[in-house]
């Protein structure tokens, strides 16, 4: 089975800090790794994605994840935060195969931008 | 290019009344469809899924049924609503095909308080 731990339900930066973003998966066969954000009562919207290659991902906003196989992690980070980052977001996590192929979803992690 | 709709955006139902909410997919055939119910500090839990028409699986028992009548149409259905179905209820697709490595889509959402 698969699953998905995003630490943090709460994290606060200032306008202009790093953004990091944890999350940590299991999974006993090569996994999909995804971020996707939420804005107040919106959908959600896909940041960025791993699938296979590079473990470093870019994603839309200037957000980044990089896949470390060691630590079964995929953090999200943005060099420099600004205010419209404001939002939930959600780590997940998926395999190769599977005529259902379901994204089983982290708790998310709501991010505070201070001014 | 493809785009997914879902509605009500908000409802607001009395308990014990029924319950009937709508996705459609529209350019694209024979998608995966899925529904969620985002519950607050809960993440998102998968309620159904459905890899063709008539095709439903269950991930928790409760409540709630869904129905596809349609290739591109997913419906949650309750007869008799409880307070503990209130929620954020997201429906999502993905293209059959190596969907892992595209991930979901999702609707905008639709807010229900059962009261």
């Amino acid at each position: 089975a698969q699953s998905v731990t995003q630490l943090g339900s709460h994290v606060s930066v200032s306008e202009g800090a790093l953004v990091l973003l944890r999350c940590n998966y299991s999974s006993s066969v090569p996994p999909y790794l995804f971020w996707y954000v939420q804005y107040p009562n919106q959908g959600l919207q896909l940041l960025l994605k791993y699938t296979t290659g590079a473990t470093l991902v870019k994603g839309i906003n200037g957000f980044e994840a990089e896949f470390k196989k060691s630590e079964t992690s995929f953090h999200l980070t943005k060099p420099s935060a600004h205010m419209s980052d404001a939002a939930e977001y959600f780590c997940a996590v998926t395999h190769y195969g599977g005529a259902t192929n379901k994204l089983i979803f982290g708790t998310g992690t709501l991010l505070a931008v201070q001014p | 290019s493809q785009t997914i709709h879902q509605w009500p955006a908000t409802l607001v139902q009395p308990v014990g009344s029924p319950l009937s909410l709508e996705c459609t997919v529209e350019g694209t055939s024979n998608p995966n469809l899925y529904w969620y119910r985002q519950a607050a500090g809960r993440g998102l839990q998968l309620l159904f899924y459905s890899v063709g028409i008539g095709q439903i699986s269950s991930e928790v028992p409760q409540n709630l049924s869904a129905s596809r009548p349609q290739d591109r149409q997913f419906i949650l259905s309750s007869k008799k609503l409880l307070l503990s179905d209130s929620g954020f209820y997201l429906c999502a697709w993905t293209q059959g095909a190596r969907a892992e490595a595209i991930g979901y889509t999702f609707g905008s959402g639709t807010r229900l308080t059962v009261v």
